[in-house]
């Protein structure tokens, strides 16, 4: 079992639809969470980075953890053709070498017009 | 446009150049990390500088060979390289030390390998 693991797509939505993108992991070591943004030729944006167990709300977007299902979420409200992107999710441990940057596979998100 | 300033943006080398990537951050921050990219595949670490010490070398081959002249710069050192090693470097940089804190990217420099 790969210890993150996101369905890389492709998804495509229309424009104004509720997007999901999840990740599992099985790592409990795992405490810190984040989503990038990248767009085709560009350098992964940090977009959310959560903590602790909850929600994270930033303009349309929500992210989501749950630490007991070890299963992260990354809400986006009225999608835009401008979130057309790849989406990886991204976690680490509690600092130092054995707790490196691990991330999904990323999916590939395309909003349609 | 990020904080994390990566130059060049496209390099074509040759089989025996000698070429160097080149990273700059005025974050602040402590860990500096280079990473590399396939297309369609997540970033794979490379090296990680900490307080400017080479903290992790993720068993790179030497033909890479990366440099911290101080806590804003960071620069790889490209010797010899194969086709395959074609790919996006990213230089990423994080506030506190390794794997403290979010790493936050660079847009990259697209590397190929001729």
């Amino acid at each position: 079992q790969k210890e993150v693991e996101q369905d890389p797509g492709p998804l495509s939505v229309p424009e104004g639809a509720i997007v999901s993108l999840n990740c599992t992991y099985s790592n409990s070591a795992f405490q810190y969470f984040m989503w990038y943004r990248q767009y085709s030729r560009k350098g992964p944006e940090l977009l959310m980075y959560t903590y602790s167990s909850g929600n994270k709300e930033d303009g349309r977007f929500t992210a989501q953890v749950d630490k007991s299902s070890k299963y992260i979420s990354l809400f986006i409200r009225d999608s835009q053709p401008s979130d057309s992107a790849t989406y990886l999710c991204a976690m680490f441990g509690g600092g130092g070498s054995n707790y490196k940057l691990t991330f999904g596979k990323g999916t590939l998100l395309t909003v349609n017009p | 446009d990020t904080e994390v300033t990566q130059t060049p943006k496209h390099l074509v080398m040759g089989m025996t150049n000698k070429k160097s990537l080149k990273c700059e951050q005025h974050m602040g921050h402590r860990a500096m990390y280079w990473y590399k990219q396939k297309a369609k595949k997540p970033p794979e670490l490379m090296f990680v500088y900490s307080y400017e010490k080479l903290s992790i070398n993720e068993s790179v081959p030497s033909r890479f060979s990366p440099e911290c002249p101080n806590s804003s710069l960071l620069n790889l050192h490209l010797h010899a390289l194969q086709p395959e090693d074609s790919a996006l470097y990213l230089c990423a940089s994080s506030q506190q030390g390794t794997f403290d804190s979010p790493l936050h990217f660079g847009n990259g420099t697209r590397l190929t390998v001729t």
